[in-house]
């Protein structure tokens, strides 16, 4: 069955910490994997997705995300992380064509001043 | 990016009573629609995939009577909650993708649904 898993369900860092957030998945076949922020009381907004090619993906406000098929692991990763990082994350993943997506269950980043 | 809107992001309703919840693509041509729910401090979990002018097809599990979708046009579709209970209140949320292979799918904010 295809899920995705998320490690840390809430993350407690300071401003200028690293960050990483633990993806995995299991999904069978060619996976396209994404990585979804959503603000408090906003929408879920893409960061960055990974379909095939360079395993490191960039993505937006200075987030990449590496793709490690032999451990079916797609983790976040920010080097200095900023108060207005406070938000919660989404790891997801698809098969190819753009189908559905499935979500993991979601960390919340609480990002101290 | 593209800009999605679902309305109401807020409703509270009567149990047994109907609900109808909207999602517009308001820049670009939605040709497929999803419908998720979300429980508190859980995933998003899919419920429906709509195309333009098809039948939604149901995940497993999901009552389609209950869950009435229609996507009527390439910029709404429309969630219905039929004689909804309070185990029916959710956080249900819409994403709509445009045409062509691997196009982003876009988010609507959300509908915060109470039933009491």
């Amino acid at each position: 069955a295809q899920s995705v898993s998320q490690h840390n369900h809430h993350v407690i860092l300071s401003e200028a910490a690293s960050l990483e957030l633990g993806c995995n998945y299991s999904y069978g076949g060619t996976v396209n994997l994404f990585w979804y922020v959503q603000y408090p009381g906003q929408h879920l907004q893409l960061l960055l997705k990974y379909f095939s090619g360079d395993p490191l993906v960039k993505g937006i406000k200075g987030f990449e995300a590496e793709f490690i098929k032999s451990k079916f692991s797609f983790n976040l990763r920010k080097p200095s992380v900023q108060w207005s990082d406070t938000a919660e994350y989404f790891c997801a993943a698809s098969g190819t064509g753009f189908q559905k997506l499935v979500f993991g269950t979601g960390t919340r980043l609480l990002v101290s001043p | 990016g593209a800009v999605v809107s679902q309305h109401p992001s807020r409703v509270i309703c009567k149990s047994g009573t109907s609900v109808k919840i909207e999602c517009r693509s308001l820049d670009f041509q939605a040709t497929t629609m999803f419908w998720y729910r979300q429980f508190p401090k859980q995933s998003l979990m899919l419920m429906a995939t709509s195309n333009e002018g098809s039948k939604a097809t149901y995940e497993q599990g999901v009552e389609k009577d209950k869950f009435l979708i229609n996507h009527a046009s390439l910029t709404l579709s429309t969630l219905t909650v039929t004689s909804a209970h309070p185990e029916d209140s959710s956080f249900y949320i819409c994403s709509a993708r445009g045409q062509g292979a691997g196009t982003e799918a876009f988010f609507g904010q959300g509908t915060r649904l109470t039933v009491v």
